[in-house]
């Protein structure tokens, strides 16, 4: 069964400054990875995904993450952060034979944005 | 605009009560989902139906039953033999393939008391 490792429970990051939080995953076969951010008392949107190809993927918001296969890692990454960016993060692996699937999330990032 | 909508956003129950959560997509989507979020556990997944009429356990399935009549609505229904309910639940959809992302409602908070 895949699984997915958030290592870091909270992160706090001065606003301007860069970020990246990180993802790692565990799945024998190539796996399909998502990033999605949860405001407080909402659901979750998806920031971005990778399925095959480049291994640097462009989201939205201006994120973007990287695929390492290597490293079983897929690391989300924003060169400046703004205030509005401080929400939970959540790494998703979504993998399936029969062609339909479902995710498994990680337990998230807290992101904290210091003025 | 297309969606997907939960209700209530608050719920508020006394033990032993069984109690209904609504979900409804007008996405056209073929698979639909339950996920129970709790502070510092992540998403975990109660259920989920790839197609009317059908469903399958997720990880945590005992003390919830689902029904999927429609293709548009995956109500939720919370037993009192659910030892812990009070939590926030998340619906979502897809269109079902393994490389789908899943569309999620807002949520409703449940609190059990």
């Amino acid at each position: 069964a895949q699984s997915v490792t958030q290592p870091d429970i909270h992160i706090t990051v001065s606003e301007g400054a860069s970020l990246e939080l990180r993802c790692n995953y565990s799945y024998g076969a190539t796996p399909y990875l998502f990033w999605y951010v949860q405001s407080p008392g909402q659901g979750l949107q998806l920031l971005l995904k990778y399925f095959s190809g480049d291994t640097l993927v462009q989201g939205i918001k201006g994120f973007e993450a990287e695929f390492k296969r290597s490293q079983s890692s897929f690391n989300l990454r924003k060169p400046s952060v703004h205030w509005s960016d401080a929400a939970e993060y959540f790494c998703a692996v979504g993998a399936g034979n029969s062609g339909y699937s479902t995710l498994t999330f990680g337990k998230g990032t807290m992101l904290l944005v210091s003025p | 605009d297309g969606g997907i909508t939960q209700s209530p956003k608050y719920l508020f129950r006394k033990e032993g009560q069984n109690v209904t959560l609504s979900c409804e997509q007008n996405l056209n989507h073929d698979a639909m989902y339950w996920y129970r979020q709790d502070p510092g556990q992540g998403l975990r997944l109660i259920y989920y139906s790839q197609i009317v009429n059908d469903f399958q356990k997720g990880d945590i399935a005992e003390g919830y039953s689902v029904s999927r009549e429609k293709k548009e609505s995956f109500p939720l229904t919370v037993t009192s033999a659910q030892k812990n309910p009070t939590a926030f639940y998340l619906c979502a959809s897809s269109a079902g393939t393994v490389n789908s992302p899943l569309h999620f409602g807002n949520g409703t908070r449940l609190t059990v008391t």
